[in-house]
């Protein structure tokens, strides 16, 4: 089964708390990007390339990462940013590969 | 702006055939590679597989052999997805995306549930 590992499945976040989820991604020299889906909607690119913010993504929101170890940050978390997160490695073989996703409740 | 609409689905007896269709507006359906990702009922997010711009390269996901076939159609800027044999395990939500290093766009998605 094609699936990155990510951590934690799920967490649960104070407003004003800094949270960090990280993606195992399964070879270097991909692309990665993030993807937020809130309860009954679609997914949405939050950030691409490792770190370059999706248009109209808070700045709160940061990406980093290199070789096949990547995180997405929040630096504040608020109640809006509730959702589930997905890192999707791109262009390795298979050419798309989704994480296993990490639930981002507010406490 | 960005549009991706999909159709298609419905229940769908096990066994059976479905083909969905995606609806692209507002960009250059000519230059962007397009894929489909499915989610079963709170799941996460599977890739199906893509195809490149004019439909002559086509890859899936491996662990679905001759279950999915991609097309598409530039001229009316509809992307295919074609889907034999259905099983309960084919219920999901699916997705057609631009791809772009990735995923960058997402349609609202169609439910197909599979039941008799």
């Amino acid at each position: 089964d094609n699936v990155l590992p990510q951590s934690p499945t799920t967490m649960a976040a104070s407003p004003g708390e800094k949270v960090t989820i990280t993606c195992h991604a399964s070879s270097s020299g991909i692309y990665m990007n993030w993807h937020q889906q809130k309860s009954g909607a679609s997914p949405k690119l939050w950030i691409y390339d490792t770190s370059k913010l999706a248009s109209g993504v808070p700045d709160r929101f940061s990406g980093s990462g290199s070789g096949t170890s990547y995180s997405l940050t929040i630096n504040t978390m608020e109640t809006e940013d509730a959702a589930t997160y997905y890192c999707q490695q791109c262009c390795s073989t298979p050419p798309i590969t989704f994480g296993s996703g990490t639930k981002l409740e507010i406490k | 702006e960005v549009k991706l609409v999909e159709s298609g689905g419905g229940l769908v007896q096990p066994g059976r055939s479905l083909k969905l269709s995606c609806a692209a507006s507002g960009f250059n359906f000519n230059d962007y590679w397009m894929g489909w990702v499915r989610q079963a009922p709170g799941k996460g997010l599977e890739w199906i597989g893509e195809i490149n711009k004019d439909g002559t390269t086509i890859k899936y996901n491996p662990s679905w052999k001759d279950k999915f076939t991609i097309s598409r159609d530039n001229a009316q800027n509809t992307l295919y997805l074609q889907m034999s044999k259905l099983g309960s395990e084919d219920t999901a939500i699916y997705y057609c995306a631009r791809e772009h290093y990735g995923c960058d766009y997402w349609g609202q998605g169609v439910m197909v549930t599979v039941s008799s």
